[in-house]
């Protein structure tokens, strides 16, 4: 029962930099969500999914991006990787409920990333 | 618009006593309300949820939360605070779309 699975744990990216933090999830949840944490700030979403195909922007999109091919996978791509982007980045899915904010979200245990 | 007020960024109790973490809402529409517990280095987990059945909301590990339209508030209360309750809690609210608006957090001290 693996749930929600984030790779890397931890990762130091060096300014311009580029690189794909991988999300995957065996629940068949049809939403996908990608949060940065942080500190004193809680979480702010950055792009969300609603099904494979299917992607829309967040609170805090610029300097990513996202793709959803299939259910289980939602990446996330880091362009041209800047300082402002260190942050502690969660995954988190959930069921496509009557309505959809009824349900609680799964969330990975976050990929810690500096860039230096 | 959505949004969460967590009242205090830090809490400190004793082992065995009780708990209150507070949380004010906003919302525009009937809201769908959450707290999440998040230990050191792990993801968020779901502690409890409300989505308009009873607004007397219990959740696992003995947490249990109240939904109050009139003061916009869903405070978390536990009876007797164990060892393994310290953590960072977070309350989340959702206008049942497709997004969740959450708290800044509160960090709670259990002492010995």
């Amino acid at each position: 029962n693996a749930g929600v699975t984030q790779t890397p744990k931890f990762r130091i990216l060096k300014i311009g930099q580029s690189m794909t933090l991988q999300c995957t999830q065996d629940m068949n949840h049809n939403y996908m969500y990608w949060y940065r944490q942080d500190p004193g700030m809680g979480l702010k979403l950055i792009y969300y999914s609603v099904g494979a195909g299917i992607t829309d922007k967040g609170e805090v999109p610029n300097g990513y991006n996202v793709s959803r091919s299939t259910t289980e996978d939602f990446p996330l791509r880091l362009e041209l990787a800047a300082p402002s982007q260190t942050s502690v980045y969660f995954c988190a899915s959930s069921y496509r409920g009557t309505p959809p904010g009824n349900q609680p979200q799964h969330f990975g245990d976050g990929t810690r990333l500096s860039i230096l | 618009a959505q949004s969460v007020t967590q009242l205090d960024s830090h809490v400190s109790v004793s082992e065995g006593t009780p708990v209150l973490l507070r949380c004010n809402y906003s919302s525009s529409y009937s809201p769908s309300l959450f707290w999440y517990v998040q230990h050191p280095n792990k993801g968020l987990q779901l502690l409890l949820k409300y989505t308009s059945a009873a607004t007397l909301v219990k959740g696992i590990n003995g947490f249990e939360a109240e939904f109050k339209k009139s003061e916009t508030s869903f405070h978390l209360t536990k009876p007797s605070a164990h060892m393994s309750d310290a953590a960072e809690y977070f309350c989340v609210v959702s206008d049942r779309g497709n997004q969740f608006y959450f708290g800044t957090g509160t960090s709670l001290t259990v002492i010995p």
